[in-house]
């Protein structure tokens, strides 16, 4: 089964820092951009960085900065570390699939998720 | 960054009737656009890419048009099933963006 499963969401202090993590399987990650995309309760989806199968990184304006994206294709997996973190960093935050090897195209495949709060 | 503004935020709409959800890109997005259908606790589900190709295992209902800045998705037959959120979303220049979604209720 092809899926991504997110963890090391949780609450953290303004100011601090959280990795988040992306494990992928069913299918061949290195080949793939990977994106991630959060959420606040309630409100809609904002996309936040995204990463090349070569290692080419993007980044929102509002991250860009204090977050981090990379990837480590020989253990099939995504990461975000962000530092700096704000009470607007408060979201649920999704590990997503591109749908090709291209950079511009749809998320097919979404984690279920990983709540990050940012609060003291 | 390119603005994408769904209309209406809320459409009321009853089973069986048909439902047509827009979106409006700031600047062209050529026919790199995609809709995604969220329910409450779950995660996003593609459900249109390329404007008007649907993914896999969607549903015939769902259909999808349009390029350059106007794109419509429409639902011919609402099934209780399709009450939900809808976004639309850009991906033809970074930053992606997505609309402010347009949610379907009875």
């Amino acid at each position: 089964e092809v899926q991504v499963v997110e963890s090391g969401g949780g609450l953290v202090q303004p100011g601090g820092s959280l990795r988040l993590s992306c494990a992928a399987s069913g299918f061949t990650f290195s080949g793939y951009y990977m994106d991630w995309v959060r959420q606040v309760t309630g409100k809609g989806l904002e996309w936040v960085s995204g990463i090349g199968s070569a290692g080419d990184t993007y980044y929102s304006g509002s991250v860009k900065g204090r977050f981090t994206i990379s990837r480590e294709n020989a253990k099939s997996s995504l990461y975000l570390q962000m530092n700096s973190l704000r009470a607007g960093d408060t979201a649920v935050y999704y590990c997503t699939r591109s749908m090709s090897g291209s950079s511009f195209d749809a998320f097919d495949i979404w984690g279920h998720g990983a709540m990050v709060t940012v609060s003291s | 960054e390119i603005v994408m503004t769904q209309s209406p935020a809320t459409l009321s709409v009853s089973p069986g009737e048909r439902a047509t959800l827009s979106c409006r890109a700031s600047q062209s997005v050529s026919s790199n656009l995609a809709w995604y259908q969220q329910k409450p606790a779950q995660a996003p589900r593609l459900l249109i890419y390329s404007a008007s190709t649907r993914a896999t295992g969607v549903p015939a209902r769902f259909s999808g048009s349009g390029s350059g800045t106007e794109f419509t998705l429409t639902i011919s037959s609402l099934q209780s099933e399709d009450f939900a959120v809808y976004y639309c979303q850009q991906y033809n220049k970074w930053p992606y963006t997505f609309g402010q979604g347009t949610e379907l209720e009875i």
